[in-house]
Formats: C-alpha cells, sequence, structure tokens
C-alpha cells in the first residue's frame, strides 16, 4: 500500500467547474505538500501546510492531521489549471527530511 | 527570481554509458535533493544534501548510481553503466534550511537510455 494515496487519478472538468482533489497518507508528517506540475514537466510548490487551511488566489487547501488526509480544491476552473496535482507529505526525520509523493491527478479542464 | 538551474535539459544516451546530470541550487540554499520521475513509480527520493554531506542517499541504486556535492553551487548525480530502466525525469530540489520554507525544482533532466 503507497503511503501517500490520491484520488482521483485522473480528472476532467468544464471551465468554472468547482475541482477537489484528495489525499490520504499514513505515516507521520511534519508537513504535506501540493505540487503543480505542468505538460512542460517544470514542477512548482503551491502549498505546504501542517494545519488548518491555506489560501491562495482560485486555490484552497486544506489539512485534517487527525484524519490523516487533505485537499486541494480549486474554484473557478480554467483551461490553463490543466495539469498534474501531487500531493507529498514529508516526514518527521529532521526538518528537512524526506518527501513521499502521491501518484498524481491529472486534471485537464476544457472550455 | 532564483531559480534551481539543471543541466543538460535532454540527454539521449546508449546502454552502458556514463551520464552526469548537474544541478546548481538557489544561492544560499543549503540542502538539495535528487528525485527520479518515471510513469510507473511517480516521483521517488533518490538522495540528499545538507550542507554538501549526504543524508540520505537510501533511494539510489548504489552499484551504479552516484551523488555528490564539489561545492556549494554545484550538485552531481552520475550514473555508470547507464541501462535503459534508468530512462526518467531527474529532478534537483533546494531549499533554504528555514521551516516553513517549500523546495524549489529545477526543470529537470529527460534521460533516454537506449
Amino acid at each position: 500500500k503507497n503511503e501517500v494515496e490520491q484520488s482521483p487519478q485522473n480528472l476532467t472538468a468544464q471551465e468554472g467547474e468547482f475541482i477537489t482533489i484528495n489525499c490520504s497518507y499514513s505515516v507521520g508528517i511534519s508537513a504535506l505538500h501540493w505540487l503543480q506540475q505542468h505538460p512542460g514537466g517544470g514542477i512548482v510548490s503551491l502549498f505546504m501546510l501542517s494545519s488548518g487551511k491555506k489560501k491562495h488566489g482560485r486555490l484552497i487547501a486544506t489539512i485534517n492531521i487527525q484524519e490523516k488526509h487533505s485537499s486541494l480544491h480549486i474554484t473557478a476552473s480554467h483551461p490553463r489549471d490543466s495539469a498534474v496535482y501531487i500531493c507529498a507529505v514529508r516526514t518527521k526525520e529532521g526538518s528537512q527530511g524526506n518527501l513521499i509523493f502521491g501518484k498524481g491527478t491529472k486534471l485537464s479542464v476544457k472550455p | 527570481d532564483a531559480r534551481v538551474t539543471q543541466t543538460p535539459r535532454d540527454k539521449v544516451t546508449e546502454m552502458g554509458q556514463e551520464v552526469t546530470m548537474r544541478c546548481q541550487p538557489i544561492l544560499g540554499h543549503n540542502t538539495v535533493f535528487w528525485y527520479r520521475q518515471t510513469m510507473m513509480q511517480g516521483l521517488e527520493l533518490l538522495a540528499y544534501f545538507r550542507n554538501r554531506a549526504p543524508l540520505d542517499d537510501s533511494g539510489m541504486p548504489k552499484d551504479r548510481f552516484s551523488a555528490e556535492m564539489p561545492d556549494a553551487t554545484l550538485a552531481t548525480l552520475k550514473i555508470q553503466p547507464s541501462e535503459p530502466r534508468d530512462s526518467a525525469v531527474y529532478f534537483c530540489a533546494s531549499h533554504s534550511g528555514f521551516a516553513g520554507q517549500p523546495q524549489h525544482f529545477g526543470d529537470g533532466t529527460r534521460l533516454s537510455i537506449l
């Protein structure tokens, strides 16, 4: 069983729809990251959180430490949001310890 | 904007050849990570360094892979001899060492071993 599970694996949405991507993990963590990987391959860190909720523009990330679950929400989705979204958890080993990655959720937003 | 620079961007070579990938971390960052991404496995940590010292290379096949930081501005990942199963995208990321800061990723080296 993977230590970090994401769902769904693939997601197709119409422009304007509200999108939710889920991440569940089974290890003790010090932080959880949401990353975005565009079709060109570059990886960008969207959020790093250890509790509660963070918001940046149309993106919202939440985490429930007790349930070991995080969600990434995109409001008013747009075709430029099409990318692979990767959840990664930082284990408790050291302050910049290992990142363990989910397999990613491929999002396609249609105009 | 400060960024992590990886070279080469793409590399195609024959099985058995030595491959060297280079990474220039963001100036002042003291932690450097090497990751590998494949379709089957997704992203995996290969090794990471703090203050140029290797902290964890348990994700790296020791017989053919080696990672070093000759100085604070250069990290290298070598494969010798290369095999077709090494074909992947290799990412370098650097971190400032301060809690609460994200890792910054390079654009990756796309490696194809024929």
